[in-house]
């Protein structure tokens, strides 16, 4: 089976610097995605991890060490337009598995 | 342009209706799968396909049909058998499963009264 914790809600300060963590357990790892949705909306791509180490990618960065069961992504220059709830999904063999997501609340 | 169309956005129903959710996409994608979204807990999975003429049930397929007959399109029927139908629907398509992303529509929001 797959199981993955996320913290459910986040508070930051425009302009800073957010990590968000993700813990997994899995029979089978075969890669870990990061989306972003916006309330009420769909969930867009934002990462994508298979192998150990940072992946870069403009103001978001996600991180990932299989060995620890462990993911984080990490946000900077945080924009207001940043709030919305942010969900890590394990590869399994036919789909994904979703987290129950964070959400991530920037204040002025 | 490419993506994913899902009708209605916002559909009510009385108990002991079936209702149809539409999801038509024009990205050439072999595999589509349908999710249920509740507050507070992640994405489920109802069902998905792989190929036109087949599908899978997911983890609560219970209470829901789906068809593929098309490889543009794949309906999903919330039954009468739901007994919590009310939530938000999602529906994606992805290139053939495995490590691919998938491409989401923007969800039908079905509220039972």
């Amino acid at each position: 089976g797959q199981n993955i914790d996320q913290p459910t809600e986040m508070t930051a300060t425009e302009g800073a610097i957010v990590q968000i963590n993700c813990t997994y357990q899995t029979s089978g790892f075969n890669g870990l995605f990061w989306y972003q949705q916006h309330a009420g909306e769909a969930p867009t791509f934002l990462s994508y991890n298979v192998l150990d180490g940072l992946e870069e990618k403009g103001r978001f960065s996600s991180f990932l060490s299989r060995s620890k069961g462990y993911s984080y992504l990490l946000l900077k220059e945080l924009q207001m337009k940043d709030s919305a709830s942010y969900l890590c999904a394990l590869t399994g063999a036919n789909n994904l598995f979703f987290g129950t997501g964070t959400r991530l609340t920037v204040i002025p | 342009d490419g993506g994913i169309t899902q009708s209605p956005k916002y559909l009510f129903r009385k108990e002991g209706q079936n209702v149809t959710l539409s999801c038509e996409q024009n990205l050439n994608h072999d595999a589509m799968y349908w999710y249920r979204q509740d507050p507070g807990q992640g994405l489920r999975l109802i069902y998905y396909s792989q190929i036109v003429n087949d599908f899978q049930k997911g983890d609560i397929a219970e209470g829901y049909s789906v068809s593929r007959e098309k490889k543009e399109s794949f309906p999903l029927t919330v039954t009468s058998a739901q007994k919590n139908p009310t939530a938000f629907y999602l529906c994606a398509s992805s290139l053939p499963s495995g490590a691919n992303v998938l491409t989401f529509g923007a969800g039908s929001r079905l509220t039972v009264l």
